[in-house]
């Protein structure tokens, strides 16, 4: 089945900084990707997603390209914030239409003021 | 719309005893999938069911059991509880559309004694 690797945490950045998490995934076909955001205490949130290959998904500040050419979701924000300090899965479903997803191990970032 | 709840929030339980997970969908999903969440293992796929029968099953152990309703609402169940069931279980559901996104509740934070 498909599957998915991320980039191992934790990332530390002082506030305004540009952020990047790295997301790399094997897949049969193109199937649709996310990113989920796990605040403290708290279960997972869909912050955005991509359905096919070249689609850029977006929300919040953030942004994901779904790029084909190097299997790659990588999440990205220009200037981050205290509050967006969380852990970070990249996620995509087990065979293309399936309702079971598989993550990434997450990654768990830490804005500082 | 209401999201996805869960209850209990938190339970602690002692080894050899059973536990009841219960999840109530967003109105008009009719998908509903349970994780568990380890610091260890990660997020890990158990089950889903849509339409009242079990569509996608994980690695789990038999002890890991599920079910779901006419109204969409599911329960989990795990009988004879080990030390290693201590994890954060998470509901999702979904309209079953073809893309696999999911919607996450808050979880079910069980500590096994």
């Amino acid at each position: 089945g498909n599957s998915v690797t991320q980039m191992e945490g934790p990332v530390t950045l002082s506030e305004e900084a540009f952020l990047t998490i790295n997301c790399t995934y094997t897949a049969t076909g193109y199937p649709s990707l996310f990113w989920y955001v796990q605040y403290p205490g708290e279960g997972l949130q869909l912050l955005l997603k991509a359905t096919k290959a070249d689609d850029k998904g977006s929300n919040k500040g953030f942004e994901a390209t779904y790029r084909k050419e190097t299997t790659s979701f990588h999440l990205e924000k220009g200037s981050v914030q205290v509050s967006d300090s969380a852990v970070y899965f990249c996620a995509l479903p087990i065979i293309q239409g399936a309702q079971k997803l598989v993550f990434g191990q997450g990654t768990r970032l830490t804005i500082n003021p | 719309k209401a999201g996805v709840t869960q209850t209990p929030r938190y339970l602690i339980k002692t080894r050899g005893q059973q536990v009841t997970l219960s999840c109530s969908p967003i109105s008009g999903h009719r998908s509903v999938s349970w994780y568990q969440q380890t610091p260890g293992q990660g997020l890990q796929f158990l089950f889903e069911y849509f339409s009242e029968t079990q569509r996608n099953k994980g690695n789990f152990p038999g002890r890991f059991s599920g079910r779901q309703f006419s109204n969409s609402r599911s329960e989990m169940n795990v009988s004879t509880l080990e030390l290693g069931d201590s994890a954060l279980y998470l509901c999702a559901s979904s309209y079953s559309g073809l893309d696999g996104t999911q919607y996450f509740g808050p979880g079910t934070r069980l500590t096994v004694l």
